[in-house]
């Protein structure tokens, strides 16, 4: 069965350094993984996905993520961070019967 | 409209109240679900509807109903609840991907309906 794993529910960074978030992920099959941010009060929004193409995932909002298959991890990062990237963050998996799983989420605080 | 909707956005019930969630998506899609999000817990899948017909119960209580007369609305019927089922329910569209032979179909969120029963 198809899951995936985000390593701390909370990340604190200052404004201008980097972002790490961690996502680690269980297939049988080829995945296909997706990074979905959350800011207050919204829904989901899709930031980037990994379908088998290129490992290096480019999204929205200066974010990215690199698909590593021999680490079976799907990281997402962003070279500086900016106050208005405090949200939560949320790594997925579409499962061979088409169904969408999520993490439980990272929350991320930018401090001035 | 653009997107889509949810209302109403916040609802507080009691828990022998009868009330209904309603989501409306304008993106042409054909698969619309319904998300529970708890706190510290991951999103929740409840219910799948392609075309109109459910196609998942995420074994959700019978005190969750949900409905879909077009592939644009879907409803959540609430009824007898209790102080658990308090959550933030989001309601999602995609394309149906078995139609289109994509694994990679992306869905997109509404804003939820946060739900308090008290």
């Amino acid at each position: 069965a198809q899951s995936v794993t985000q390593l701390g529910s909370h990340v604190s960074v200052s404004e201008g350094a980097l972002v790490l978030l961690r996502c680690n992920y269980s297939s049988s099959v080829p995945p296909y993984l997706f990074w979905y941010v959350q800011y207050p009060n919204q829904g989901l929004q899709l930031l980037l996905k990994y379908t088998s193409a290129a490992t290096l995932v480019k999204g929205i909002n200066g974010f990215e993520a690199e698909f590593k298959k021999s680490e079976t991890s799907f990281h997402l990062t962003k070279p500086s961070a900016h106050m208005s990237d405090a949200a939560e963050y949320f790594c997925a998996v579409i499962t061979n019967t088409d169904k969408l799983i999520f993490g439980t989420g990272t929350r991320l605080q930018v401090f001035p | 409209e653009t997107g889509v909707t949810q209302t109403p956005r916040h609802l507080v019930m009691g828990m022998t109240n009868k009330k209904s969630l309603k989501c409306e998506q304008h993106l042409g899609h054909n698969a619309m679900y319904w998300y529970k999000q708890s706190a510290k817990k991951p999103l929740e899948l409840m219910f799948v509807y392609n075309f109109k017909e459910q196609t998942e119960n995420n074994s959700v209580p019978s005190r969750f109903s949900p409905e879909c007369p077009n592939s644009s609305h879907l409803f959540l019927h609430l009824h007898t609840l209790q102080p658990e089922d308090s959550a933030l329910y989001l309601c999602a569209s995609s394309h149906d991907p078995p139609a289109l032979g994509l694994r990679s179909y992306e869905q997109y969120f509404g804003p939820g309906t946060r739900l308090t029963v008290t």
